[in-house]
């Protein structure tokens, strides 16, 4: 069975800092890893995605994430915060059963100190 | 603008009272699906849709029912709510204009606060 497990509920950075957000994922078959951020009161949004390819995946505002198979990895990170960065962030695979479901993990919400 | 809309935004209602929430995309998206969102846990997928009349269970959909009828819609019927369906939902579109596969992009729409008391 697939799964996504995101480490740290919650991660704390100062603004200019590294952003670090974890993610590990289980699936029996090549994976294809979505990163997702959701602001207050909002739906989610795609930072970035691996499907094949380059292993090392830019997104939208900075972000990026390296996708390490021997690890089952696909952190994300930024090389430094703003606070602006302050969400949500979803770590998600899509896998096929019949038709496709996507599994999402539990979430890190990153806060940004001045 | 390219859009998933759902509706309403927040409702309250009590145990046993039938419900639906709409949700529509202006996208001519064939995939569609609906989440819920808890704290601690993520989006869990209720229902998807590969296309009109085609749906399928994800990992929640005890209490839920859903119809494809066309494509823009696909609602999210609570025949008998009851507080354990208290959650955030997200229906969402995939960005295929043909067919849908594993590595599309997700639209979500807004999200539906339901309480259920």
């Amino acid at each position: 069975a697939q799964s996504v497990t995101q480490l740290g509920s919650h991660v704390s950075v100062s603004e200019g800092a590294l952003v670090l957000l974890r993610c590990n994922y289980s699936s029996s078959v090549p994976p294809y890893l979505f990163w997702y951020v959701q602001y207050p009161n909002q739906g989610l949004q795609l930072l970035l995605k691996y499907t094949t390819g380059a292993t090392l995946v830019k997104g939208i505002n900075g972000f990026e994430a390296e996708f390490k198979k021997s690890e089952t990895s696909f952190h994300l990170t930024k090389p430094s915060a703003h606070m602006s960065d302050a969400a949500e962030y979803f770590c998600a695979v899509s896998v096929r059963t019949g038709g496709f479901k996507t599994i999402f993990g539990a979430g890190t919400r990153l806060f940004v100190k001045a | 603008e390219a859009q998933v809309t759902q509706n309403p935004r927040y409702l309250i209602t009590v145990t046993g009272k039938k419900l639906t929430v709409t949700c529509s995309q202006n996208m001519n998206h064939e995939y569609m699906s609906w989440y819920r969102q808890d704290p601690g846990l993520g989006l869990r997928q209720i229902y998807y849709s590969m296309n009109v009349e085609v749906t399928d269970k994800g990992d929640v959909p005890e209490g839920y029912k859903v119809s494809r009828k066309e494509k823009r819609n696909f609602p999210l019927i609570l025949e008998s709510p009851s507080p354990n369906q208290t959650s955030l939902y997200f229906c969402a579109s995939t960005s295929s204009l043909t067919r849908a596969d594993l590595t599309d992009t997700q639209y979500f729409g807004p999200g539906t606060r339901l309480t259920v008391l």
